[in-house]
């Protein structure tokens, strides 16, 4: 079974674009979940997505948003880039309801300059 | 405000031996909790979970203690391999949510 994909692995932008970052959930998953993992810090929180609707998201700021497919795969959009955007960005995907073990993706790593 | 803590960023053990990971939390709301374990340069893998309704949660060498009342969790690994070293997170949930811990590094040596 295949499991959590990513794309791209690796994105590099300047300061002030946009990026988009691409998430397919395992087969038969229907949330997806979005993290940031800065250098040197944990895990954060950005967003969950279940059945297409936005359920949760962390503190950041409206500049992060995202959408959810009717295939449940998920984009996560960055507007005005800034450097401290720069980091590892983690999709993970999980039965429906929230409080099921989420499945991790590889990551994409994004550069800002 | 942290309301996951892995208070201790680093842990070695001994091969065979018993390594305990330790996490505290302070939302009593949270009512999911999962380990992680990630290697360098890639995504955290789900080891073992725990609802707040039980206190413990076994699978193979891996298991979870829930103390509600301490707001504490652990993870014991018995016994301990070298395989089993990386970096460990715990999670907890609340509507989805997921709160993670700044992890620990468990080293076992051989």
């Amino acid at each position: 079974e295949a499991g959590v994909t990513q794309s791209p692995t690796h994105l590099i932008k300047t300061r002030g674009q946009q990026a988009t970052l691409r998430c397919s959930p395992i087969s038969g998953h229907t949330s997806v979940y979005w993290y940031q993992q800065a250098l040197g810090l944990g895990l954060q929180f950005l967003l969950w997505y279940d059945e297409g609707e936005e359920r949760n998201r962390g503190n950041f700021p409206p500049r992060f948003s995202g959408r959810q497919f009717p295939n449940y795969s998920s984009e996560l959009n960055v507007n005005a880039l800034e450097l401290e955007d720069s980091a590892l960005y983690l999709c993970a995907s999980s039965l429906a309801g929230g409080n099921y073990e989420q499945y991790f993706g590889p990551g994409t790593r994004l550069t800002v300059t | 405000d942290q309301q996951v803590k892995q208070n201790s960023p680093s842990l070695s053990v001994q091969e065979g031996r018993i390594s305990i990971l330790n996490c505290d939390y302070t939302n009593s709301m949270f009512d999911y909790f999962l380990w992680y374990k990630k290697y360098p340069a890639e995504g955290p893998t789900f080891l073992i979970s725990i609802s707040s309704i039980k206190d413990k949660n076994e699978d193979g060498r891996f298991t979870v203690f829930l103390n509600k009342s301490a707001k504490h969790l652990s993870l014991h690994i018995v016994p301990s391999q070298p395989g089993d070293s990386a970096v460990y997170f715990c999670a907890a949930l609340n509507a989805g949510k997921s709160t993670f811990g700044d992890g620990t590094t468990l080293t076992v040596k051989p």
